[in-house]
Parts: structure tokens; C-alpha cells; sequence
């Protein structure tokens, strides 16, 4: 069984649309996080949550809202989607000192 | 503020060699973790090793280890007997344990290494 999953694995779609992308982890991790890599292939971190609760923004826009049902799940919805919103998502959950990726989403806006 | 530096954008080694990737990192913090991650064409982020700050002894897995030098700030990663499927985009990322970060990685811009047949 796969332990973080992403859905959808590609994703095209028009500026202005709205989307979502879809974790689940099955590892009983507390700790879920985003991370975006961009063209140039850089990773940095967008949120993170811990046991549904919100304990990392860093400085994302607003049309960006990430939402945890439970703690297995942490989705990511883009209102307003723009070119500059095209990249890799990646989901991970953490225990101690080791994240746990999921396979990303490549998004590309056209 | 943490900050990861790799200072080698591509690399190149000849199957069977060994190479060396270099990382440096600049933190505060006493209480860390260093990590390397590999990222293959399949885009999967898979770990590779791992040291935490308090362990003097350099981390191996098979393969793969490395030289890790905490006074000067640096992590590099050595892969002996390189594989063709070693080929791929190797990341060096730092964590904070003290928790004053939550526990977010923050990544180095990485290293595209192609083995060579």
C-alpha cells in the first residue's frame, strides 16, 4: 500500500479555474506538509499541519487554502489559478525526523 | 533563518567511480537533522541518508555516505560504485529538531548528477 498518495498525479488546466489536489498518508502521522518545486526544480515548503490544526504559512497567497478533514488527509484548493502557479506539489507527513513523500502533482496552467 | 547551499549545479561520473556532492548549511540551532534526497526523471522524492547533529559518527547506507563536518557546516554526500541508476537530481535538506520551525525541511537547490556508462 502506498503510504503518502496524491490526486491527481498531472493536472492542466486554464487560468482563472479553480482546483484541488488531494493527499492521504496511511502511516498515522500527526504532522502533514506542501511543498511546492518550481521550474528550476526548488523546493520550499508552503504549509503544514499538525492534528488538523494549521502550524505553518509561509507567506503563500491568499488563493491558496489548504484544508485537513482529518489527520490522514491534507488537500490543497488554488482559487484564481495563474501561470506562475504552474509546478510540482508535493505532500509529505512527518515522524521525528523523517518525511515521507507523496509521488507530487504536476500542475500546468496554460 | 536556516540556509542550504549546494554549490554544484551538474555532475557528471564515469559507472563504477565514486563522486563526492558537496553541501554546506548555515544555522543557529544545535539540535538538527541533514538529509539527502534523490529525485530520479520519476520525480519521486526518496531519502537516501540521513545524520542527526548530535551523532559524531558519519551515516552510511550501502552505497552512500557522508562526510559530515558540523563545526564547519558541511554535508557532502559520497556515492562509491556509481550506478547508472544513481542518475538523478540529488537534494541536501536540513531540519531544525529543536521544533522552533515545526519541523519544516528547508532544501538546498540541488545537484544533477548523470552517471555515465
Amino acid at each position: 500500500d502506498t503510504a503518502v498518495s496524491q490526486t491527481p498525479k498531472y493536472l492542466v488546466t486554464q487560468m482563472g479555474n479553480d482546483k484541488s489536489i488531494k493527499c492521504e498518508q496511511n502511516l498515522g502521522h500527526d504532522t502533514m506538509y506542501w511543498y511546492k518545486q518550481d521550474s528550476k526544480k526548488f523546493l520550499k515548503i508552503m504549509f503544514s499541519y499538525n492534528n488538523k490544526e494549521l502550524i505553518i504559512n509561509e507567506t503563500v497567497p491568499n488563493r491558496f487554502s489548504p484544508k485537513s478533514p482529518d489527520k490522514a488527509h491534507l488537500n490543497l484548493h488554488i482559487n484564481s489559478l495563474e501561470l506562475g502557479d504552474s509546478a510540482v506539489y508535493f505532500c509529505a507527513s512527518r515522524r521525528g525526523g523523517k518525511q515521507y513523500f507523496g509521488p507530487g502533482t504536476r500542475l500546468t496552467v496554460t | 533563518a536556516q540556509t542550504v547551499t549546494q554549490s554544484q549545479p551538474e555532475m557528471s561520473v564515469q559507472e563504477a567511480e565514486t563522486v563526492t556532492l558537496s553541501c554546506t548549511y548555515d544555522t543557529s540551532e544545535s539540535n538538527y537533522y541533514l538529509f539527502w534526497y534523490k529525485q530520479p526523471p520519476s520525480r519521486q522524492m526518496i531519502l537516501v541518508i540521513r545524520q542527526e547533529a548530535y551523532k559524531q559518527q558519519n551515516a552510511t547506507e550501502n552505497r552512500f555516505s557522508v562526510n559530515f563536518q558540523k563545526a564547519a557546516k558541511s554535508f557532502s554526500l559520497k556515492i562509491s560504485d556509481s550506478q547508472l541508476g544513481d542518475t538523478a537530481m540529488y537534494f541536501c535538506a536540513f531540519i531544525d529538531n529543536s521544533g522552533g520551525s515545526n519541523y519544516k525541511l528547508t532544501f538546498g537547490k540541488g545537484t544533477l548528477l548523470t552517471v555515465n556508462p
